[in-house]
């Protein structure tokens, strides 16, 4: 079983900032945050993970709380091509050997 | 990152029948994996194929129906056999390896059993 908790779904204004939060409260500490995403009818766009400090890239902005038990990607401007399903993974340290599981994810809508 | 292409992008087979589906990566890369998202769910994990050895399935996989195979360090398929409508599914391959942060995931491969 997936070992995050994420709203079913979200609107958000194109435009403005989409804040897409994942529970995790069982991480363990050799375990990383991963975002994936789905754009209908594609596969899943690796977007960005992090371990314990805040990242940035070109496409989004990781924020994990202290404790680690949780976690929210912030797309800075949406736009209606953000529309997606949003997956929050946890898993084992860059390098390993271990597969993605997926759980069900935020299905983002971004409106005009 | 790493360019994966699936082949082919869709079909539709007839029930009884098997469709095989090719992954082509454009580097080498020593572990695959394939996955299956059926209509309106996440994705779930088939197997993991790495290169020289018998691929691993996952609970609820077996051999007989989704064998798989891993002739070299770019490229895998993988086999849907003896077709019903309930194997009607988006089946992807993504690769990773111990040098990767990630994995990266082909197109998928949209499949629909009549």
């Amino acid at each position: 079983d997936a070992k995050t908790t994420q709203p079913p779904s979200m609107d958000c204004a194109e435009g403005r900032a989409a804040n897409l939060p994942c529970n995790h409260s069982t991480i363990s500490g050799n375990e990383y945050v991963y975002w994936y995403r789905q754009i209908h009818s594609q596969g899943p766009q690796y977007i960005i993970h992090g371990l314990k400090n805040n990242e940035t890239n070109e496409m989004a902005s990781l924020i994990i709380t202290e404790d680690r038990k949780s976690s929210t990607l912030i797309l800075p401007h949406a736009t209606l091509r953000d529309t997606a399903v949003y997956y929050c993974i946890v898993r084992v340290a860059p390098g390993s050997q271990g597969n993605l599981i997926f759980g069900k994810g935020t299905k983002l809508s971004v409106k005009p | 990152s790493a360019v994966i292409s699936q082949k082919p992008s869709r079909d539709i087979c007839q029930r009884g029948t098997s469709l095989t589906i090719q992954c082509q990566v454009d580097s080498q890369v020593t572990m695959m994996f394939w996955y299956r998202q059926q209509p309106g769910q996440s994705l779930t994990l088939i197997a993991t194929a790495n290169q020289g050895s018998e691929a691993t399935y996952e609970s609820g996989f077996v051999i007989d129906k989704f064998p798989i195979s891993r002739p070299n360090l770019t490229f895998s398929t993988l086999t849907v056999s003896n077709l019903s409508p309930e194997d009607s599914s988006i089946y992807l391959c993504s690769v990773g390896g111990p040098s990767t942060d990630t994995q990266y995931f082909g197109p998928g491969t949209r499949l629909t059993v009549l």
